[in-house]
């Protein structure tokens, strides 16, 4: 069954460091998403792109937050330079082609990020 | 602004059990409504989705319901089991998914 990959699992980085997150969506899905979920807190939405630009985006993502499609198969989210407040999980999701809002969204397994 | 509400914050109930999870919102203005399983740090599991136009879905012991005019929704779990045991969110559409913080449910044997 086609699933959303994500890497890596779990990442560890000093405040002030640059971090990108991967995603593999699933391939023929053209409507991508990043969601964070700070330990013991809701899921929250950060960012939705499609046809190769951000169509919404939340207030928690700010110009420190940046997301790219660079080769037509991974789909990036990148944090400059990390605060401590940005530890958490951090959840990749893509919706299929047809139907795009009216259809199931499909979650990666999430990339833990802890800011030391 | 979407918010999204989930009662009870826990439940714990012994094998065999059938039980409900209630989930309210705010706006009716939505595309549709999913359920997600989370399994501690794991990821998000979609359970089930249903339609703003829809009031029922059913995949095998679970049942859910949408009221969109009253802003609620309700899974039903049949027969529980100790491996139900888990986080259950439930998450609304507009552009983006507006999740509820979750109800823990224990399932003992």
């Amino acid at each position: 069954e086609p699933e959303v990959t994500q890497t890596p699992s779990h990442q560890v980085t000093q405040m002030g460091q640059e971090v990108i997150l991967r995603c593999v969506p699933i391939s023929n899905h053209l409507y991508f998403y990043w969601y964070r979920q700070i330990l013991g807190q809701k899921v929250e939405f950060l960012v939705s792109f499609y046809n190769n630009e951000i169509s919404e985006k939340s207030e928690i993502f700010d110009d420190q937050f940046s997301v790219e499609r660079p080769d037509g198969s991974n789909f990036t989210l990148k944090i400059r330079s990390t605060k401590l407040e940005d530890s958490a999980m951090y959840f990749c999701a893509s919706n299929p082609s047809k139907g795009g809002m009216n259809t199931e969204a499909f979650f990666g397994q999430g990339t833990r990020l802890t800011v030391v | 602004k979407q918010e999204v509400t989930q009662i009870p914050a826990a439940l714990s109930v012994p094998e065999g059990e059938n039980l409900v999870l209630n989930c309210s919102f705010t706006d009716s203005a939505i595309y549709n409504l999913q359920w997600f399983r989370q399994d501690p740090g794991k990821g998000l599991t979609s359970l089930l989705l249903i339609q703003s136009s829809q009031r029922e879905q059913t995949s095998g012991r679970l049942n859910a319901s949408l009221d969109k005019s009253s802003g609620r929704s309700t899974l039903y779990i049949a027969a529980s089991q100790p491996g139900d045991s888990a986080t259950y969110l439930c998450a609304v559409r507009d552009y983006k998914l507006t999740f509820g913080k979750g109800t823990l449910l224990t399932v003992n044997p």
